[in-house]
């Protein structure tokens, strides 16, 4: 149980174009994931919260207006990284919760994306 | 702020040399310590969590333990699969948001 996916788990892209990538919860409703951004030997940095049916929350310093977030369903959120550039290249991670889970704050995460900007 | 260290930075053990990664936390209020696994170009695949000092969590060759001001992961007698990337965790408020400590590199030689 507890099974996360992540598409794509690989991209390339040109610059100025835009990416999006899917994170789905396979067998339990998530009303909130995670996303992260993990650079080489680096730890998870959280960009942001996607709560299902309203905005997301972003940390400190993540351009809102570049990586979208929309969180559809209970089983679906997706990052959409606009115009890209070779500085957003990276190991991109999502994590969801189990909502039902109220024993329990446990984040089960993803496969992870990784994004190369040519 | 929240700062989670993890040490030391990297580990080389023999096969069957036990060793302990430590974990130390500074939070205003802790909700749970997490652990994580990280195989390289994967994502983090859950271990543990604690949540009060005291406790205790066991998995295989892996046993978490917490204290007020720390967390220690002990791998007893290792094997090369156990080789990984260990990464600790920590909640503090009830949005559910995760701080990361760096990870400790485990590379257990055959």
């Amino acid at each position: 149980g507890a099974v996360v996916s992540q598409h794509p788990s690989r991209v390339i892209c040109k610059s100025g174009t835009s990416v999006k990538i899917e994170c789905r919860s396979l067998d339990f409703q998530a009303t909130t994931m995670f996303w992260y951004r993990q650079f080489p030997k680096k730890s998870l940095m959280l960009m942001a919260t996607s709560n299902e049916g309203s905005k997301a929350t972003y940390e400190q310093g993540v351009e809102k207006d570049k990586f979208l977030i929309n969180h559809a369903s209970l089983t679906l959120s997706t990052l959409t990284v606009t115009s890209a550039h070779p500085e957003d290249s990276s190991f991109y991670i999502c994590s969801a919760r189990d909502w039902l889970a109220s024993s329990t704050d446990t984040q089960y995460f993803g496969p992870g994306t990784r994004l190369t900007v040519l | 702020e929240d700062q989670v260290t993890q040490s030391p930075e990297a580990l080389r053990l023999q096969e069957g040399e036990s060793s302990s990664l430590n974990c130390s936390y500074t939070v205003s209020g802790l909700r749970g310590l997490f652990w994580y696994r990280q195989d390289p170009g994967k994502g983090p695949e859950f271990l543990f969590t604690l949540y009060s000092a005291g406790e205790e969590k066991e998995k295989e060759r892996l046993k978490a333990t917490l204290t007020k001001k720390e967390s220690f992961l002990h791998i007893t007698a290792p094997k090369p699969e156990d080789s990984a990337t260990y990464l600790c965790a920590v909640q503090t408020s009830n949005d559910y948001k995760l701080s990361f400590g760096a990870g400790t590199t485990v590379t257990v030689r055959a």
